[in-house]
């Protein structure tokens, strides 16, 4: 099946400082991409939807400048979480459809674990 | 607002019994359901799905019944097998008008050798 990638895997960093994540579709184009976080033991929260070539498109209370999205390509979108404080240690989860297959289903990311001290 | 439920947040079962996890939701409007399968630290991994045009859906030891009337469906496992042990999101979509996914918050199925 088609595979998602995501980097890095775990990061540890300072408060104050900022965290890129990369999400990358290996085998197939995604025209869009969805980035998640995941609070223990709930449910997975759709923060954004990042489209290629164009703004993200931001879920309610997710704060853009704080969490910002670029899909400079059809096989790369990039999460950056700028100053990063304690509060925004988490989960976080990309995901992608193949944008050609049209069959709904979305490919999954292995997940990034943010550590903020 | 949660538009899809997991109510059981865990379960246990044996080794060789039927594993069933059950997914209630609200919006009418859903036509698209999708079962995924979470280990640790990983991201979720597609198990299987159903469209609103269909009741039910196997894929070997995995089915999924949907009963619209009720806005209900599980996913059946049968037999079960200790590496099922993970948990299991149901999420769902209006398939053709957004990208938005609704999880529900999961159920954790452990699996007894």
């Amino acid at each position: 099946g088609a595979v998602v990638s995501q980097h890095p895997s775990w990061v540890i960093c300072k408060s104050g400082t900022s965290v890129k994540i990369e999400c990358r579709s290996l085998d197939f184009q995604a025209t869009t991409m969805f980035w998640y976080r995941q609070f223990p033991k709930q449910s997975l929260m759709l923060m954004a939807t990042s489209n290629e070539g164009s703004k993200a498109t931001y879920e309610q209370g997710v704060e853009k400048d704080k969490f910002l999205i670029n899909h400079a390509s059809l096989t790369l979108s990039t999460l950056t979480v700028t100053s990063a404080h304690p509060e925004d240690s988490s989960f976080y989860i990309c995901s992608a459809r193949d944008t050609l297959a049209g069959t709904g289903e979305l490919f999954f990311g292995e997940g990034s674990r943010l550590t903020v001290l | 607002d949660q538009q899809v439920k997991q109510n059981s947040p865990s379960l246990s079962v044996q080794e060789g019994r039927i594993s069933i996890l059950n997914c209630d939701y609200t919006n009418s409007m859903f036509d698209y359901f999708l079962w995924y399968k979470k280990y640790p630290a990983e991201g979720p991994t597609f198990l299987i799905s159903i469209s609103s045009i269909k009741d039910k859906n196997e894929d070997g030891r995995f089915t999924v019944f949907l009963n619209k009337s009720a806005k209900h469906l599980s996913l059946h496992i049968v037999p079960s097998q200790p590496g099922d042990s993970a948990v299991y999101f149901c999420a769902a979509n209006v398939k053709n008008t957004g990208n938005q996914f609704y999880f529900g918050t999961g159920t954790s199925l452990t699996v007894i050798p």
